[in-house]
């Protein structure tokens, strides 16, 4: 059974400071994904990572993917309050076409204190 | 203009009733999902459907069934809600292509009392 495991669970950090969210899965995959979600609300698409060693960019996040490590980072730079919301990994397992099976991570709570 | 939509937004009401929730998505997507993000904001996949045919039922109680008339609307009626049934639950869609991650739904709060 797949597991995905993210750290921290909860991160509080002070505005124009950097940090990183990491997400660990236990089984094979090239496909990883990260979400947003807000209190209250649905959740966001931020990135697709479809292959070892992707990394894409919006604005103050970044994130990356090593399959062989089975590992996606989140990278936040220099946080702004608006960043305050729960970020979730989660990798897909499904079997091909438009059929995901995600598996998501626990979550990380991120507050971004001014 | 909503691309996947949920009815109701919010659900209370008690143990034992049966209650149904709508999705319906604008998209074109193939595939529709449920979801259930339950009280620690955990995901778990419950089920998904593709061109109306059921691809993945995760191990659910069979008080929950979905239903898929057409590809751009999957329901979920449950039966005798208990009160472990509390949750949000997502709709989602998506289409071929790994470059197009699952589209959600806003939600539906589901409180059992």
């Amino acid at each position: 059974e797949l597991k995905v495991e993210q750290n921290p669970l909860f991160l509080s950090m002070q505005e124009g400071k950097n940090y990183t969210i990491y997400c660990n899965y236990s089984t094979t995959s090239d496909r990883l994904y990260w979400y947003r979600q807000d209190p209250g609300k649905s959740l966001e698409s931020l990135f697709v990572l479809l292959s070892n060693g992707a990394v894409k960019q919006e604005g103050r996040l970044m994130a990356s993917l090593d399959t062989k490590a089975r590992l996606s980072t989140l990278h936040i730079t220099a946080a702004v309050h608006d960043l305050s919301a729960t970020y979730f990994c989660a990798v897909d397992m499904g079997s091909g076409g438009s059929n995901y099976k995600l598996t998501f991570g626990k979550g990380t709570l991120l507050t971004v204190n001014p | 203009d909503t691309a996947v939509s949920q009815t109701p937004k919010y659900l209370v009401t008690q143990m034992g009733n049966d209650k149904s929730i709508k999705c319906e998505q604008n998209l074109g997507h193939d595939t529709m999902y449920w979801y259930k993000q339950d009280s620690k904001k955990f995901l778990k996949i419950m089920f998904s459907y593709n061109n109306k045919e059921l691809i993945i039922n995760e191990t659910v109680p069979n008080r929950f069934s979905p239903k898929s008339p057409d590809k751009a609307h999957l329901n979920l009626h449950i039966n005798s809600l208990e009160l472990g049934d509390s949750a949000v639950y997502f709709c989602a869609s998506s289409q071929a292509g790994y470059n197009s991650p699952l589209h959600f739904g806003n939600g539906t709060r589901l409180t059992v009392t």
